[in-house]
């Protein structure tokens, strides 16, 4: 079916910490996203990744088309990164976005 | 450059009321959509509008109407707001439909007492 899965559901690390996020998603899903929603609720656009590596700033996210993943890398954490990371693709039958449900992570000062 | 811009951003309402959640967009997009999200929860798709002109129902439209009254603006209707529809509303605007990035709005917080 249409899926789209995301690992681990929560994560709790100490300030500086990194971190690796997965989303794997099925064969008729396509172009990831992630996304992170801070905890005052907004969703802030972090990654448009179709396939490839792309980097901004501490966090940087790595797409393998062929083998059905994306992860999330997070390096030297701070506790604003705290909040949910969501990864989503568009699926090929409606292009809607299927959205996964998230890896909510902690970060400790 | 605001993005995505949602009104109100809070709202709190008695079952049976009706209003019109409001959306606008400045990237000059033609795809726009909207979400609710419930707590704990990912979000789901209520309506979009691929293009000006064009709306059609997501995953989760009953209850709810909308327009597309321009390329800028996409509005949402409760017109008989129940309990159940208590939730945080997004709004999100894409260049295209599919295949393209999406950006969301901040949401609007919605209670239905």
């Amino acid at each position: 079916g249409i899926q789209v899965e995301q690992s681990p559901p929560d994560l709790i690390l100490q300030e500086g910490a990194n971190s690796t996020l997965r989303c794997n998603f099925s064969d008729s899903v396509n172009n990831l996203q992630w996304f992170h929603q801070n905890p005052w609720g907004q969703l802030i656009n972090l990654f448009y990744i179709p396939s490839g590596t792309k980097q901004n700033g501490r966090l940087s996210a790595t797409t393998v088309a062929t083998e059905r993943y994306s992860l999330l890398y997070i390096s030297s954490s701070q506790t604003t990164d705290s909040g949910v990371y969501f990864c989503a693709g568009y699926a090929d039958s409606n292009y809607q976005l299927i959205w996964g449900a998230g890896t909510k992570l902690i970060i400790k000062p | 450059n605001a993005g995505v811009t949602q009104t109100p951003k809070f709202q709190v309402l008695k079952t049976g009321q009706s209003m019109t959640l409001q959306c606008a967009q400045d990237m000059n997009h033609n795809s726009m959509y909207w979400y609710r999200q419930d707590p704990g929860m990912g979000l789901r798709l209520i309506y979009y509008s691929a293009s000006e002109g064009t709306t059609d129902k997501g995953e989760v439209p009953n209850g709810y109407n909308v327009s597309r009254l321009n390329k800028r603006e996409f509005s949402l209707r409760l017109e008989s707001a129940a309990p159940s529809q208590t939730s945080v509303y997004f709004c999100a605007s894409s260049e295209a439909r599919g295949g393209q990035p999406q950006h969301f709005g901040d949401g609007t917080r919605l209670s239905i007492l």
